[in-house]
């Protein structure tokens, strides 16, 4: 069984300051991991993935993530926020290519951008 | 087509109906998953197809939501009976697949169907 937690429900970050959105995981298997963010009224995208090539991991817009297998960690960072940062983002878990298991999603972190 | 599409968009009905959601995801991708989000709320996991076949429907919330998917690809979520608390987006993604040594890719979403139940 795998699963997903995403330790702050919500985030508020000054423009221009570092933002750190933090998610551990659990999985039988070498996982692949995601993040993805949903803008307010917006479908889900893809901000970056993890499939056990390098641990460090950038996506689009300026976010990064660092895979880190001995804390089971794969938390989400960019060193500027900006205004238009601010959205829900959701980590996911997908199982070895050995599994037969879903996605599964992290309960979410509100982002929150002060002016 | 080049993304996963979803219909309707929008749909209102009474309490009481039943109504049909489609999936139309992204050739080629053999999983297909339905999850539901209400305002403000994170994603609740409904129901996750491997081809035709449902590994894990431990999500359908009662025995009046159902899903089935056919040739592999298109999938329908039937809610039977609606409820006003089963208004929410449903949506849906598909990924390439799992299993017999597939590397997982990310899954694409579709932009949802909004479903009010009035």
């Amino acid at each position: 069984a795998q699963s997903v937690t995403q330790l702050d429900s919500h985030v508020s970050v000054s423009e221009g300051t570092p933002v750190l959105l933090r998610c551990n995981y659990s999985s039988s298997y070498s996982p692949s991991l995601f993040w993805y963010v949903q803008h307010p009224n917006k479908g889900l995208q893809l901000l970056l993935k993890y499939t056990s090539a390098a641990t460090l991991v950038k996506g689009i817009n300026g976010f990064e993530a660092e895979f880190k297998k001995s804390e089971t960690s794969f938390h989400l960072t960019k060193p500027s926020a900006h205004m238009s940062d601010a959205a829900e983002y959701f980590c996911v878990v997908s199982p070895g290519p050995f599994g037969n298991e879903k996605l599964t999603f992290g309960t979410g972190t509100r982002l929150t951008i002060i002016p | 087509g080049a993304g996963v599409s979803q219909s309707p968009s929008n749909k209102v009905t009474e309490k009481g109906k039943d109504v049909e959601l489609r999936c139309d995801p992204i050739s080629g991708h053999t999983a297909l998953y339905w999850y539901r989000q209400s305002l403000g709320q994170g994603l609740e996991f409904l129901i996750y197809f491997q081809g035709n076949s449902a590994p894990d429907k431990s999500g359908l919330p009662s025995d009046r939501f159902s899903a089935e998917r056919t040739g592999g690809s298109v999938s329908t979520l039937t809610i039977q009976r609606t409820q006003q608390e089963d208004s929410a987006v449903y949506l849906c993604a598909s990924s390439l697949g799992q299993g017999q040594g597939m590397i997982n890719t990310e899954a694409f979403f579709g932009q949802g169907t909004r479903l009010t139940v009035v």
